[in-house]
């Protein structure tokens, strides 16, 4: 069965620090893996998403991630960050397009002035 | 264009009650999936349905059950109301059609209280 397991449930950062938002996942297969961003008392937004290609992916608000096969990780990262990061963030995978994501138990980014 | 819409936006219900939750889907989206998400946790895949069809079930109990409707909209019902199913409910959509490139679009979810 897949699985995500997220490191880390609370990440604190001072503003303009590199953000690391760590992810590992199992699969049996080669999976689809996404990250979603949340902010309080809203649905889950797609920051980016992994599916087959190029293993460094971008996203949105300066967002990437880097997907390696041989670590079966899906780590996050932003080298500078900012006030409004600040939130809590899901790693997700599936098995493949369009079936249910499972879902990490996520990580809430603080960010310090 | 609008996202994905929910309602209520909040409910409170007493144990062994029914409750129904509603979602309308992105325009020219075709699939509904429903999500749990309990608090400090990720969100838990409940169900999917795609042509008015349950196409895909998480580990949920029958007690949850759901429907699409014609235009796309989708209902969940919870039935006999537990305190553990306070919650909040995520609707999200997505293309079939186009499901390789479509990521699902969520809505800002229904928060509901089992007292």
């Amino acid at each position: 069965a897949q699985s995500v397991t997220q490191l880390g449930s609370h990440v604190s950062v001072s503003e303009g620090a590199l953000v690391l938002l760590r992810c590992n996942y199992s699969s049996s297969v080669p999976p689809y893996l996404f990250w979603y961003v949340q902010y309080p008392n809203q649905g889950l937004q797609l920051l980016l998403k992994y599916t087959t290609g190029a293993t460094l992916v971008k996203g949105i608000n300066g967002f990437e991630a880097e997907f390696k096969k041989s670590e079966t990780s899906f780590h996050l990262t932003k080298p500078s960050a900012h006030m409004s990061d600040a939130a809590e963030y899901f790693c997700a995978v599936s098995e493949k397009a369009g079936t249910a994501l499972i879902f990490g138990k996520g990580t809430t980014l603080s960010v310090s002035s | 264009d609008a996202g994905v819409t929910q309602s209520p936006t909040h409910l409170i219900k007493t144990r062994g009650q029914q409750v129904t939750l509603r979602c309308s889907p992105k325009s020219g989206h075709d699939t509904v999936s429903w999500y749990q998400q309990a608090l400090g946790q990720g969100p838990q895949f409940i169900f999917q349905y795609y042509e008015e069809e349950e196409r895909q079930r998480g580990n949920f109990p029958d007690r949850f059950s759901g429907h699409q409707f014609p235009n796309y909209s989708s209902e969940l019902n919870v039935n006999a109301l537990l305190l553990g199913d306070s919650a909040l409910y995520l609707c999200a959509s997505s293309s079939d059609r186009t499901s390789y490139n479509s990521p699902l679009h969520f809505g800002n979810g229904t928060r509901l209280t089992v007292t």
